[in-house]
């Protein structure tokens, strides 16, 4: 198995909403990430756990809150959100934090705040 | 800090053309070298990939080699499909830099009948 799966794939929420995106992979990876992307966009790093331990948080705002219950999976719980929060939500995971470790992504959640 | 520029786009071709979409690079010591590609509506796939310098590589036809005297890591193909129609991103990662991805800003392609 050497996908990363996200669920839900469409996500419409509000602004007084708690939601939470998943992520799972099964390629016994021990890194995992969350990014950002906006339209016509690279993705831009949130959250990186390593060994689920959060290594990386870069400076995103408290209404986003991560999770890492086991090695395979990955939350990220939302709450009180902007319409500016309106993206792709990428989950993507490595073997480990090496450069050489390529990142393998899902397909992503796309959050609409209204 | 790390940085990756990319030809900006959109690059349009008609099929069977040759691409080549730039990108260089900035970062200290020796960074790992990637290209993603992004389908509509999809997340990234890793394209290929190159981890020290003079290294190629290649899949689905699509080549870049590490090039360090240059700090270059251009993608080609030499004839493109319909279905290659896609967003390509370069990106780095440096041990120098926890190992994050960095991002080029992206090149739109577009491949016509």
């Amino acid at each position: 198995d050497t996908e990363v799966t996200q669920t839900p794939k469409h996500l419409v929420m509000g602004m007084t909403n708690k939601k939470s995106l998943k992520c799972e992979q099964h390629m016994g990876h021990r890194a995992m990430y969350w990014y950002k992307q906006k339209a016509k966009k690279p993705p831009e790093l949130m959250f990186v756990y390593s060994y689920e331990k959060l290594s990386i948080n870069e400076s995103v705002p408290s209404r986003f809150s991560p999770e890492c219950p086991n090695s395979s999976l990955l939350n990220l719980h939302l709450h009180a959100l902007q319409p500016e929060d309106s993206a792709l939500y990428l989950c993507a995971s490595s073997q480990g934090r090496g450069s050489y470790n390529e990142q393998f992504f899902g397909p992503g959640t796309r959050l609409t705040v209204l | 800090g790390d940085s990756v520029t990319q030809m900006e786009g959109p690059v349009t071709l008609s099929e069977e053309a040759f691409l080549t979409i730039n990108c260089t690079y900035t970062a200290t010591g020796y960074p790992s070298l990637f290209w993603y590609v992004q389908y509509p509506g999809e997340g990234l796939q890793l394209l290929l990939k190159a981890t020290k310098a003079d290294d190629k590589g290649s899949n689905k036809g699509f080549e870049a080699t590490y090039r360090k005297e240059t700090t270059s890591f251009h993608l080609e193909k030499g004839s493109v499909q319909v279905s290659d129609s896609a967003v390509y991103f370069c990106a780095l990662s440096n041990n120098n830099a926890g190992n994050m991805l960095t991002f080029g800003g992206g090149t739109r392609l577009m491949v016509k009948p």
